[in-house]
């Protein structure tokens, strides 16, 4: 079975600055997903890579696949960026994606 | 487009009682999920499916069910709730299979049981 692990668990940080989340897994997998989870619940899917790096305005998502790990960052970090991020892990050969427990990210005005 | 909704958003239930929780997608996504979410812990897959007819078992399907008669709809089915169902459940689709489509969820049930 596939572990992961997801660093820092909690993250605050001052408007502006630059974050970096980190997940790290033990067995190769097919594809890594970044997701949001906004303080109402809801989950937004932010990225799926496979290889590389992926951009989507502030967010940055990138994965090294022969160390097994990948990082979410946030450029000019803002209060609407406070979110649970959470990293999950999807296996060769099947549709059972592996979570993380989440970095909960909070940004000070 | 509403994307994936879920119904009801909270319910509270005795133990012993049933319910359906519902899952409609106007995506015309072909794979579609049912996870939950426990406090302090990763989601957790309970049933999935891959079309419409064809439904498999995830991590922890033990005291749900699932039916998938339509490509729209994937309802959940509890049928004697128990206290270690309390829980968060999100609903979630996929257009395809692998590919570079991501996922698309539901704003979550929240279910407890007393």
């Amino acid at each position: 079975k596939n572990e992961v692990e997801q660093s820092p668990q909690n993250l605050t940080a001052q408007e502006g600055e630059f974050i970096t989340i980190n997940c790290s897994y033990s067995v190769g997998i097919s594809a890594l997903h970044w997701l949001q989870q906004h303080p109402g619940g809801g989950i937004v899917s932010l990225f799926m890579l496979s290889s590389g790096k992926k951009k989507h305005g502030r967010l940055i998502a990138t994965i090294n696949i022969q160390e097994k790990h990948s990082s979410l960052h946030i450029t000019a970090s803002h209060p609407r960026d406070s979110a649970v991020y959470i990293c999950a892990l999807r296996d060769f050969g099947n549709e059972k994606l592996t979570f993380g427990t989440g970095t909960r990210l909070t940004i000070i005005p | 487009n509403a994307g994936v909704t879920q119904t009801p958003k909270f319910r509270i239930l005795k133990i012993g009682q049933s319910m359906t929780l519902q899952c409609t997608q106007d995506m015309n996504h072909n794979y579609m999920y049912w996870y939950r979410q426990d406090p302090g812990m990763g989601l957790k897959l309970i049933y999935y499916s891959v079309g419409a007819g064809i439904t498999d078992k995830g991590e922890v399907p033990n005291g749900y069910n699932v039916s998938r008669s339509t490509t729209e709809d994937f309802p959940l089915r509890l049928e004697l709730a128990a206290p270690s169902q309390t829980s968060v459940y999100f609903c979630a689709s996929k257009k395809t299979e692998g590919g570079s489509y991501g996922y698309t969820f539901g704003s979550g049930t929240r279910l407890t049981v007393v």
